[in-house]
């Protein structure tokens, strides 16, 4: 069966500092991969999304990056966080035209 | 372009009464639609999904929704609330390409005893 793991699952990072979030799937190959962002109070907004090695969409223009190494493995970056930056970050993959499932999610406070 | 507008971003109810959650969508291809559950500090899953054939489907937890075309709606209901169904719930209805999914704003639900 099919796996998504997320991490870290809380982060807690001064503005300024850089963010590096992973997520893998497993039991799945070529997947879609998602990064959406919630943040409090609100629904969830796509960052970004790809449907292959090297492949990105981006969204929503701002400082963070994505990044697809490997055919399983996405990966969210910033160079600089900024405050506004907070939020929870989910991840999750889907095959096809199909729903997506979801990774349980990443906390990420900037201070 | 596609959207999603779930009115009422909060809804009571007692243990055992009718739950109701609206869904209106906008899209301009046929849709698939989607209804997700999102406990505190975790992911969403799924609890049902209409992409074609019958218009009323069958969830998880006895959730059902019913795909209305000429109203763009796709209500969320549950014949007896349990206090295990606070939580907060999110429709989505795909991108058009079906690449990605739209989500509205959410609706928390809170069951009173």
């Amino acid at each position: 069966s099919q796996t998504i793991h997320q991490w870290p699952a809380t982060l807690v990072q001064p503005v300024g500092s850089p963010l590096s979030l992973e997520c893998t799937v497993e039991g799945t190959s070529n997947p879609n991969l998602y990064w959406y962002r919630q943040a409090a109070g609100r629904g969830l907004q796509l960052l970004f999304y790809s449907v292959g090695i090297g492949q990105i969409s981006s969204e929503v223009p701002q400082n963070l990056s994505a990044s697809r190494p490997q055919d399983r493995q996405f990966i969210l970056s910033s160079k600089k966080l900024l405050l506004s930056d907070s939020g929870f970050y989910l991840c999750a993959w889907a095959l096809g035209g199909g729903e997506l499932f979801f990774g349980e999610g990443s906390r990420l406070t900037v201070l | 372009a596609q959207s999603v507008t779930q009115l009422g971003s909060h809804v009571s109810v007692s243990e055992g009464a009718l739950v109701l959650l609206r869904c209106n969508y906008s899209s301009s291809v046929p849709p698939y639609l989607f209804w997700y559950v999102q406990y505190p500090n975790q992911g969403l899953q799924l609890l049902l999904k209409y992409t074609t054939g019958a218009t009323l489907v069958k969830g998880i937890n006895g959730f059902e929704a019913e795909f209305k075309k000429s109203e763009t709606s796709f209500h969320l209901t549950k014949p007896s609330a349990h206090m295990s169904d606070a939580a907060e719930y999110f429709c989505a209805v795909s991108r058009e390409g079906r690449r990605a999914l739209t989500f509205g704003s959410g609706t928390r639900l809170q069951v009173q005893p």
